[in-house]
């Protein structure tokens, strides 16, 4: 099992570009998640899915939208990318439901920067 | 909101000395869990809890829920160089799938 997985792992941009950063977990878990890392920062959630078919925003949702393709997928799109998005991205899953169902598995992460 | 403090934001140690660190916070948590993550690297889980009170060990790491569920430590024992990286705490509250984390403490670790 790879787990969850994400592409690319690396993304250089101009300002005003866009770009889909991918997800993929064979894990069967019903929630997604999608993060960003910046320094002295944390993660900070960006947006979520708890189920298949549901999206809810989260800590800093703005400049991204989120699509859960299935169950196994869930994108997350910048539109017109900006400085102030270059950061580390991490997807993470969860199968939900409360107990150990809060434990979530994260992916590798995809470095992006904007210039 | 939430929110989880885990301080200093940086720790030095020796190679073969314990440490422990702490994790708070203002609100009640029913799950509490530490991940590790190495540079370059997603975080990975160490240890879950989910009881108040409970005690769990994995190999030289132990945790603990603290009893007003307002808190965890994470200790780990006889440190190596490859326990360095950045220790995050997370609480769970079960209303929903969503975790709370702290910032990350970043260990380092001297031969």
């Amino acid at each position: 099992n790879a787990g969850v997985t994400q592409t690319p792992k690396f993304q250089v941009l101009k300002t005003g570009q866009s770009m889909t950063l991918q997800c993929a977990q064979d894990m069967n878990h019903n929630s997604m998640y999608w993060y960003r890392q910046d320094p002295g920062m944390g993660l900070r959630l960006i947006y979520y899915s708890a189920s298949e078919g549901t999206t809810d925003k989260g800590e800093v949702p703005n400049g991204y939208n989120v699509s859960r393709l299935n169950k196994r997928e869930f994108s997350l799109r910048l539109e017109s990318a900006a400085p102030s998005q270059t950061s580390v991205y991490f997807c993470a899953s969860s199968e939900a439901g409360g107990g150990s169902y809060n434990e979530q598995f994260f992916g590798p992460g995809t470095r992006l920067t904007v210039l | 909101g939430q929110q989880l403090n885990q301080s200093p934001q940086s720790m030095f140690i020796q190679e073969g000395e314990d440490v422990s660190m702490n994790c708070t916070s203002s609100s009640i948590f029913n799950t509490w869990l530490w991940y590790k993550q190495d540079p370059g690297e997603g975080p990975v889980l160490l240890i879950a809890l989910y009881k108040a009170g409970e005690l769990t060990s994995n190999g030289r790491l132990t945790a603990q829920f603290g009893i007003t569920r307002k808190d965890s430590f994470l200790n780990i024992s006889a440190s190596i160089p490859s326990d360095v990286g950045i220790y995050f705490c997370a609480g769970g509250t079960g209303a929903n799938s969503k975790l709370t984390f702290g910032k990350g403490i970043t260990l380092s670790v001297r031969p």
